[in-house]
């Protein structure tokens, strides 16, 4: 089956403007989380959406922001981009369960953002 | 806040080389996994440990789990260029998994 699928690839921005990323989980599987993946920090988690309901949030600050639909792709958008937002941005979805995060991780090959 | 480090951050050896990376922390995970990634891709999940002291493995690699499942442990028996890749253990806790920092393995032929 598909596995996920991460738009766009690769983008530039500039200091203070907003981009949307978005994300397909594989078919069936109803939890998608985002992280941040930078050389410095590792991968930080962002965020967790299950059946289009905030499951889970890291320590981000407001300005990064997500969304799930009905079917299941989700979308995150970071507002008055700053330069520390460069990094590479990851999807990963799984079947999960309602109430408790489990199973393995299924990661896209992520969108990497350069801000400028 | 609960945090997993992993050691050492880099590791380059040759091949046929043993090597052991670690993952520890003073919090309590239900479970714990590795992942493994390559230039351009998305992690790929290796093992999933859930036991105190549970021991997995999967072909030259070794997993551990440890008691008190605060730590675990990866070794890899000798290695080979394809082992090559950025090695991220995850800890399972509060409805969340948290990365390590990674393991930047380079193996040469």
């Amino acid at each position: 089956k598909a596995g996920v699928t991460q738009t766009p690839r690769y983008l530039i921005k500039t200091r203070g403007q907003q981009v949307t990323l978005s994300c397909s989980p594989i078919s069936g599987h109803r939890s998608v989380s985002w992280y941040q993946q930078t050389p410095g920090q590792g991968l930080q988690f962002l965020f967790e959406y299950f059946s289009e309901t905030q499951r889970n949030k890291g320590n981000f600050p407001g300005r990064f922001s997500g969304r799930q639909f009905s079917n299941s792709r989700s979308e995150m958008n970071v507002s008055t981009l700053e330069l520390g937002d460069s990094a590479l941005y990851l999807c990963a979805s799984s079947s999960g369960t309602s109430g408790r995060y489990t199973g393995e991780l299924f990661f896209g090959e992520g969108s990497r953002l350069t801000v400028l | 806040t609960q945090l997993l480090e992993q050691s050492p951050q880099f590791l380059s050896i040759q091949e046929g080389e043993n090597l052991t990376v670690y993952c520890n922390s003073s919090s309590v995970f239900s479970s714990l996994q590795w992942y493994r990634q390559e230039p351009g891709e998305g992690p790929v999940l290796l093992v999933t440990v859930v036991t105190g002291g549970e021991v997995k493995k999967l072909k030259r690699l070794t997993f551990q789990f440890g008691d008190a499942r605060k730590d675990s442990s990866l070794h890899i028996t000798a290695a080979q260029p394809g082992d090559t890749g950025l090695y991220l253990c995850a800890g399972e806790g509060r409805g969340k998994l948290i990365f390590g920092q990674g393991t930047e393995l380079s193996v040469k032929p």
